[in-house]
């Protein structure tokens, strides 16, 4: 499997919004609902910031939305705060239950 | 409160072999999948294995397959990777993650370091 497609890095002023698309395939992204986003800050373990496209889990600001159309997936952080800058990634669920990962995003913060 | 923790990382010579395990706490480990994420020095995420609940389902990335192997004990709540024949590239930081129903991630352990080089 390929890795999805995501920008190499994505930049905003404080209070702009920003969105980073995962492009994948009818095999993965296309197939299933089951999207997910990490956010990474350097040194520091991933976590779970949108589940099943939209969802946010518990304690996830309601700035970090997601959508889907297609095989492509995309992340949109509204009102975008010095904190928000970190790597981002997706992830599918692939047809052979398997899991595949974005190549990462960059958020820098102007 | 969830937590997994890792172990058995280490500096290993290409073509060796290593055991990683998972310790899982604060939740019904038997009720879930569980996996294992890596992520290359300065790379991205890439995922490397899973075993459903009562292991009758294990699956491999391409890259791993053949050469690593994930169990699970569940009466003691810990995970393993078998990594056998490592490579170079092999190296990365090894994450055990906790998944809520063949969805997504929704807990992950410090991760663990394995460097192969001679």
């Amino acid at each position: 499997h390929s890795a999805l497609t995501q920008p190499a890095s994505v930049s905003g002023s404080p209070g702009q919004s920003i969105t980073i698309s995962c492009i994948g395939t009818s095999s993965d992204v296309g197939l299933y609902h089951s999207v997910s986003w990490y956010r990474q800050h350097p040194g520091k373990v991933p976590q779970l910031i949108l589940y099943d496209v939209t969802q946010r889990p518990s304690g996830i600001s309601n700035r970090f939305s997601g959508s889907k159309s297609g095989s492509t997936a995309s992340l949109t952080i509204s009102g975008l705060q010095a904190e928000d800058e970190a790597d981002y990634s997706c992830c599918a669920l692939a047809f052979d239950g398997t899991y595949i990962f974005g190549t990462g995003t960059k958020v820098t913060v102007l | 409160e969830v937590q997994l923790v890792e172990s058995g990382g280490g500096l290993v010579q290409p073509g060796g072999s290593l055991r990683l395990s998972c310790s899982a706490s604060g939740f019904t480990f038997s009720y879930y999948s569980m996996h294992w994420v890596r992520q290359a020095p300065g790379k991205g995420l890439e995922y490397v294995a899973g075993i459903s609940p009562d292991a009758d389902r294990r699956l491999y990335a391409d890259s791993v397959k053949g050469r690593f192997s994930i169990s699970r004990d569940n009466l003691n709540s810990i995970q393993y990777l078998q990594m056998s024949s490592l490579r170079p590239d092999d190296t990365a930081v090894y994450y055990c993650v906790k998944d809520p129903r063949i969805s997504y991630f929704d807990y992950w352990g410090q991760g663990i370091l394995v460097t192969v080089s001679s």
